[in-house]
C-alpha cells in the first residue's frame, strides 16, 4: 500500500529564513500533491496543488516542487513570519479510487522572531 | 462564502454512551468526507459521500459507527456506543466532486470519551 512520510520533528526556524519541509512517498505515482496548512484546534485548509508534470508550483512565498523520480516534494516558504507557524500536511490521491485523499502525519514548524 | 459548519465544536461523554456529529457542506459540493484525526497524525477517511449515496466507507467501524447524509446536503455522524479509543477529533470536510481535488475542511468536533 502506498505510504507517506513527513519529518515528525518540529522544524524551528528564524524569523526571515526560508523553510523547508519534505513529503516522501513510496509504491506508486500519484497524479497530483497537495499541501494544507492546519493550526492548532482548525481544521486544515488548502494551500497548493502541484501535478506530475509540474516541476514547482508558487503562491506568494510559498514555492512546491514535485520530484516523481525521488517521490518526493518539497515545500519552501521564503521570508518566514510568526504567522507561518503551523502544521504542514501533504495529502496525495489514493493507489485506486478517486475524490479522496491520503494524508501524510504533517510537520509542525515554529518560526522564532 | 459560507465554509463547512461542524457542530458541537466539543463534546465530553462517559463511554458506552452515544453521540452524534453534525456536518454542513459548503454549498453545491456534493462530495462530503468525514474524518478522524488522532494527535500528531493526519487526518483519516471514515466515510466519502457523493451526494446521498456512501461510495466509499471501507475504514468506517460499522459495528459502532453510522453515518447518514439526508438529501444530499447536512450529515451527521454517530457512534454508539463510544469508547475509550474514539477520542479524538472528527473532521467534516466537502468538496466540488469530480475533477475539483481540493477539499475544504470544518473545524471539527474534539471528543474526549472518559
Amino acid at each position: 500500500s502506498q505510504k507517506i512520510e513527513q519529518n515528525s520533528e518540529a522544524l524551528n526556524i528564524q524569523e526571515g529564513k526560508t523553510a523547508t519541509l519534505t513529503c516522501n512517498y513510496t509504491n506508486y505515482s500519484p497524479a497530483y500533491l497537495q499541501w494544507y496548512r492546519q493550526d492548532p484546534g482548525r481544521g486544515p485548509v488548502f494551500l497548493l496543488l502541484i501535478r506530475e508534470n509540474e516541476k514547482e508550483k508558487r503562491k506568494e512565498r510559498l514555492k512546491v516542487t514535485f520530484d516523481t523520480t525521488l517521490k518526493q516534494s518539497l515545500f519552501h516558504i521564503t521570508a518566514s513570519q510568526p504567522a507561518d507557524s503551523a502544521t504542514y500536511l501533504c495529502a496525495l490521491p489514493p493507489l485506486k479510487g478517486y475524490n479522496k485523499l491520503i494524508f501524510g502525519a504533517g510537520t509542525r514548524l515554529a518560526v522564532h522572531p | 462564502e459560507a465554509g463547512v459548519v461542524q457542530s458541537p465544536r466539543y463534546k465530553i461523554i462517559e463511554k458506552k454512551q452515544p453521540v452524534a456529529f453534525w456536518c454542513n457542506p459548503i454549498s453545491g459540493h456534493n462530495t462530503l468526507y468525514w474524518y478522524l484525526q488522532n494527535l500528531g497524525q493526519g487526518p483519516e477517511l471514515l466515510i466519502r459521500y457523493e451526494n446521498e449515496e456512501a461510495v466509499d466507507d471501507s475504514q468506517l467501524p460499522k459495528d459502532r459507527f453510522s453515518a447518514e447524509r439526508l438529501k444530499g446536503v447536512d450529515s451527521t455522524l454517530k457512534i454508539q456506543p463510544a469508547e475509550l479509543g474514539d477520542s479524538a477529533v472528527y473532521l467534516c470536510a466537502s468538496s466540488n466532486g469530480q475533477g475539483k481535488e481540493t477539499q475544504y475542511f470544518g473545524p471539527g468536533t474534539r471528543l474526549l470519551v472518559l
